[in-house]
């Protein structure tokens, strides 16, 4: 099983949608999550960062971490086109200075 | 005007070359990371260096070497012994040290590299 395990399906929604992303992990020592995004041909850029369980929320985007059942999501309100990219989770903890990173999910919002 | 930089933004090279991929960074960051990106893959982790003269493998360093002999750069070498060295390689840079578990991690714009 793979520390982080994120379904890398294209997801395509209409312009105003809601997205809702997902990512589930193996490793209960993760203590530090985040949500990056990758527009095509460049580098990934954090978007979120979670320290343990709970929400947190910046504008149209809402980050949570569920740590008893090993879930972390990404939420975003009012989807735009420029929202178009690919989101990687990624996490941290136990000790190392290594981060986990899932496969990425791209997503393209249709005006 | 702080930041990482990659170059090049593309490169070729021939079978059976070494070729050298450069990361430089002013962000007077400690810890550096090459990642190899593949379609569907997501990011895998190369070689890492938490601090300046040391480095660790990442979870697919065969066929890639790297140096550290400065803070601000870390070249990664593509040797011919990668087998299959068309990808995305992704620099990257944190504050995190040795017993800091915290790690935001800083993107260069990345280079794409292909084999002909």
């Amino acid at each position: 099983q793979k520390e982080v395990e994120q379904d890398p399906g294209p997801l395509s929604v209409p312009e105003g949608a809601i997205v809702s992303l997902n990512c589930t992990y193996s490793n209960s020592a993760f203590q530090y999550f985040m949500w990056y995004r990758q527009y095509s041909r460049k580098g990934p850029e954090l978007l979120m960062y979670t320290y343990s369980s709970g929400n947190k929320e910046d504008g149209r985007f809402t980050a949570q971490v569920d740590k008893s059942s090993k879930y972390i999501s990404l939420f975003i309100r009012d989807s735009q086109p420029s929202d178009s990219a690919t989101y990687l989770c990624a996490m941290s903890g136990g000790g190392n200075n290594r981060l986990a990173f899932g496969k990425g999910n791209q997503v393209v919002v249709i005006p | 005007d702080g930041g990482i930089t990659q170059s090049p933004k593309y490169l070729f090279r021939k079978e059976g070359q070494n070729v050298t991929l450069s990361c430089e960074q002013n962000l007077n960051h400690d810890a550096m990371y090459w990642y190899r990106q593949d379609p569907g893959q997501g990011l895998r982790l190369i070689y890492y260096s938490q601090i300046v003269n040391d480095f660790q493998k990442g979870d697919i360093a065969e066929g890639y070497s790297v140096s550290r002999e400065k803070k601000e750069s870390f070249p990664l070498t593509v040797t011919s012994a990668q087998k299959n060295p068309t990808a995305f390689y992704l620099c990257a840079s944190s504050t995190a040290g040795r017993r800091s578990s915290y790690n935001e991690q800083f993107f260069g714009p990345g280079t794409r590299l292909t084999v002909l």
